[in-house]
């Protein structure tokens, strides 16, 4: 079946560093299943932080950036320089049609990042 | 915009026990979710349904009863509750269709005694 593999966390850096949390799947499925970051926030539910639907294309929001590469089978989330407010569980997700036909995503296990100040 | 709805926040039970997690939804989408979430682990899902009265089976779903009465609301039981049954289950819920954004509800933590 489809799955998801992510940086294993805690992940500790020092405000204003570069960040990457890598992510690579693998889709049984489709050929080019939709990817997605999902975040969530300490005391908040899990929210979409950027998808990219298109092979190829990437990503942008709150200043993280994920490139869509299919021929890695990766979707790398990166920052150039992070902030405190963007301590946070990060998940790496893939969409697709499950065997019903139905929308479904395939998280990975997630990356605790805490941002020192 | 809308909201997912969990209730309890917290449920503890004990050790064979059935207990029931409830979510509602009033964004209007056809599809609802559950997922666990276990620590270290990803979401991983258990049951889901692209409509009223309809259940559909994720990976998970031994060791668990789902009921979707509604469309704005989607039940899951825990039959018989285990000890390592200790986890956070989400509800979420999509317009169903593929490229969509799937919302989260804030969860219920589980603890079996």
């Amino acid at each position: 079946g489809d799955s998801v593999t992510q940086t294993e966390g805690p992940v500790t850096v020092s405000e204003s560093e570069s960040l990457i949390i890598n992510c690579t799947y693998s889709a049984t499925s489709i050929a080019y299943p939709n990817l997605f970051w999902y975040v969530r926030y300490p005391g908040e539910g899990l929210q979409l932080l950027l998808k990219v639907i298109t092979a190829g294309q990437k990503g942008s929001s709150r200043g993280f950036e994920a490139t869509y590469n299919k021929e890695t089978t990766s979707f790398h989330l990166q920052k150039a320089s992070v902030q405190e407010s963007d301590s946070a569980v990060y998940y790496c997700a893939l969409g697709d049609l499950g065997s019903s036909g139905s929308w479904q995503l395939i998280f990975g296990s997630g990356t605790q990042l805490t941002v020192m100040p | 915009g809308g909201i997912i709805t969990q209730t309890p926040k917290f449920l503890i039970g004990q050790e064979g026990q059935k207990l029931t997690l409830k979510c509602q939804q009033n964004f209007n989408h056809d599809t609802m979710y559950w997922y666990r979430q276990d620590s270290g682990k990803g979401l991983r899902l258990i049951y889901y349904s692209i409509t009223e009265n309809d259940l559909q089976k994720g990976d998970l779903s031994e060791g668990y009863d789902a009921s979707r009465e509604k469309k704005s609301s989607f039940s899951l039981t825990v039959t018989s509750a285990q000890k390592n049954e200790m986890a956070v289950f989400l509800c979420a819920s999509s317009p169903g269709t593929a490229n969509t954004e799937v919302f989260f509800g804030k969860g219920t933590r589980l603890t079996v005694v």
